[in-house]
């Protein structure tokens, strides 16, 4: 069974603060890396899709990157916000299958 | 506006009894999914449909089965053979198909909590 792991579990933040999260994923038949925002009592929002290695993609003040050949991505948050808080998932694609990693946990305080 | 209904929001239901579990797109995409989320677990692929009148397992099937009659409609029905049905399961949808798809990303549902007891 493939396993996407992500780092850390959760992460609590004062307002202004820049973050990072790790994926780490099997680097073998790769396709594609995805991350989603999941909001509580909402469903999950797509972030970014990455297929390349060296792929870097901003979204307002979130960006991500990747490396395809050591198995891991980086999603970055400049001076979060409240509205930020959520779960952050990242998954990888290995032909028809979608695995997703356990979610970061983000709080961020005002 | 285009999107996934899942419904109900939450289903409660006796031990033995099965259960189904709607999903409904007027998103016009091909695919269809269907995760289930534990607390401390990544969402866990259960059955996905690349086109109507097809589907195929996903890594816990065991106790689930499906149907894809329509191309709007994936319903899941969670049966008195699956060990611990007390989860929350979101509905996914995405477009196109085959090797575009990996560029594709997910569209899910807002999830339907189902407890068993």
């Amino acid at each position: 069974i493939l396993n996407v792991e992500q780092s850390p579990q959760s992460l609590h933040v004062q307002e202004g603060d820049s973050t990072n999260f790790t994926c780490s994923f099997p680097s073998s038949n790769f396709y594609a890396l995805h991350w989603y925002r999941w909001e509580t009592a909402k469903s999950p929002e797509a972030l970014f899709v990455m297929t390349l290695n060296g792929d870097e993609k901003k979204k307002g003040r979130i960006s991500a990157t990747l490396n395809t050949k050591e198995g891991y991505s980086y999603l970055y948050i400049k001076g979060s916000q409240p509205e930020d808080s959520a779960t952050y998932l990242c998954a990888s694609r290995y032909g028809n299958k979608l695995v997703f990693g356990a979610g970061t946990i983000l709080r961020v305080k005002s | 506006d285009g999107g996934i209904t899942q419904s109900p929001k939450y289903l409660f239901r006796k031990e033995g009894q099965n259960v189904t579990l709607s999903c409904e797109q007027n998103l016009n995409h091909d695919a269809m999914y269907w995760y289930r989320q534990d607390p401390g677990q990544g969402l866990r692929l259960i059955y996905y449909s690349q086109i109507v009148n097809d589907f195929q397992k996903g890594d816990i099937a065991e106790g689930y089965s499906v149907s894809r009659e329509k191309k709007e409609s994936f319903p899941l029905t969670v049966t008195s053979a699956q060990k611990n049905p007390t989860a929350f399961y979101l509905c996914a949808s995405s477009s196109p198909t085959g090797a575009s798809s990996y560029n594709s990303p997910l569209h899910f549902g807002n999830g339907t909590r189902l407890t068993v007891t």
